[in-house]
C-alpha cells in the first residue's frame, strides 16, 4: 500500500520567512498529488494539485509545489509567509490502480507564523 | 461552490451506544468518504462509497459501518461506541471522472466524544 510521509510535524516561522514543507510518497506508478490546508476551526481546503504536465504547480494564496518524480517528493513552498498562513497542512496522494478514488494522507504539518 | 454538510459539529455519546453521523453533499458527486482525524496521525480513511448502495472498506473500518441509500447522503454508524472512537470525523465527496482521484471537498467535521 502507498504511504505518505511529512517529516516536519511542527514548523514555526516569522512573518516574511520562506517556507518549504516536505512530502514524500512510496509508490512507483502514476500518482495524483495534493496539498490541503486546514485553518483553525475550518474545513480542509484544497491548496493545489498535480495531475500531469509541468511539475511546478501553483496554487492559491501564493503557494506552489514541485513534483520531483525521481525523489518521490512533492514539497510545498511559499516565498514569504504571513501570519494568516498559520494552519495545518496535509499532503495526499492517489494512485492509478486498485481503489483509485482513495486518497492517502500524510500525518500533517502544523505551521505557526509569528507576527 | 460544493457544500458538504455534516449534521452535527459536536456530539457526546456514551460507551455502547449506537451512533449515527450524517453527511450530505449538494453537487451530485459519485464518491463519498468518511475519515477520522487524530493528532499526529493525519486523516485515516474509514469507508468510502462510489455509488448508491456501494461501499468499500478503507484503512480502519473496524467498529464502523456505513450506509448510502441516496446519492447525496452518506452515513457513518458506530455500532457500539467505544472510548477509542473519540475523534474528529470528516466527510468528503468528489467527482468520479478519469482513472485518478479528483479533489475531495470536505465538511466541517464532527467532533465526537465517547464517555
Amino acid at each position: 500500500a502507498q504511504s505518505v510521509s511529512q517529516h516536519n510535524h511542527h514548523v514555526i516561522l516569522s512573518e516574511a520567512a520562506s517556507l518549504e514543507l516536505g512530502c514524500n510518497y512510496s509508490y512507483g506508478g502514476t500518482v495524483n498529488l495534493f496539498w490541503y490546508v486546514q485553518y483553525p476551526g475550518q474545513h480542509l481546503q484544497l491548496l493545489l494539485k498535480y495531475f500531469s504536465g509541468d511539475p511546478l504547480v501553483k496554487g492559491i494564496k501564493g503557494f506552489e509545489a514541485e513534483f520531483i518524480k525521481s525523489k518521490f517528493s512533492f514539497n510545498l513552498r511559499k516565498p514569504s509567509v504571513q501570519w494568516s498562513d498559520t494552519a495545518e497542512y496535509f499532503c495526499a496522494v492517489s494512485i492509478s490502480s486498485g481503489s483509485a478514488r482513495q486518497l492517502t494522507f500524510g500525518s500533517g504539518t502544523q505551521l505557526t507564523v509569528l507576527p | 461552490d460544493v457544500k458538504v454538510t455534516q449534521s452535527s459539529r459536536y456530539l457526546v455519546k456514551r460507551t455502547g451506544e449506537k451512533v449515527f453521523l450524517e453527511c450530505v453533499q449538494d453537487m451530485d458527486h459519485e464518491n463519498m468518504f468518511w475519515y477520522r482525524q487524530d493528532p499526529g496521525l493525519g486523516l485515516r480513511l474509514i469507508y468510502f462509497s462510489y455509488d448508491v448502495k456501494m461501499k468499500e472498506k478503507g484503512d480502519i473500518p473496524e467498529g464502523y459501518s456505513v450506509s448510502r441509500e441516496k446519492k447525496e447522503r452518506f452515513s457513518l454508524i458506530l455500532e457500539s461506541a467505544s472510548t477509542n472512537q473519540t475523534s474528529m470525523y470528516l466527510c468528503a465527496s468528489s467527482l468520479a471522472t478519469g482513472p485518478l482521484s479528483q479533489p475531495q471537498h470536505f465538511g466541517d467535521g464532527t467532533r465526537l466524544s465517547i464517555l
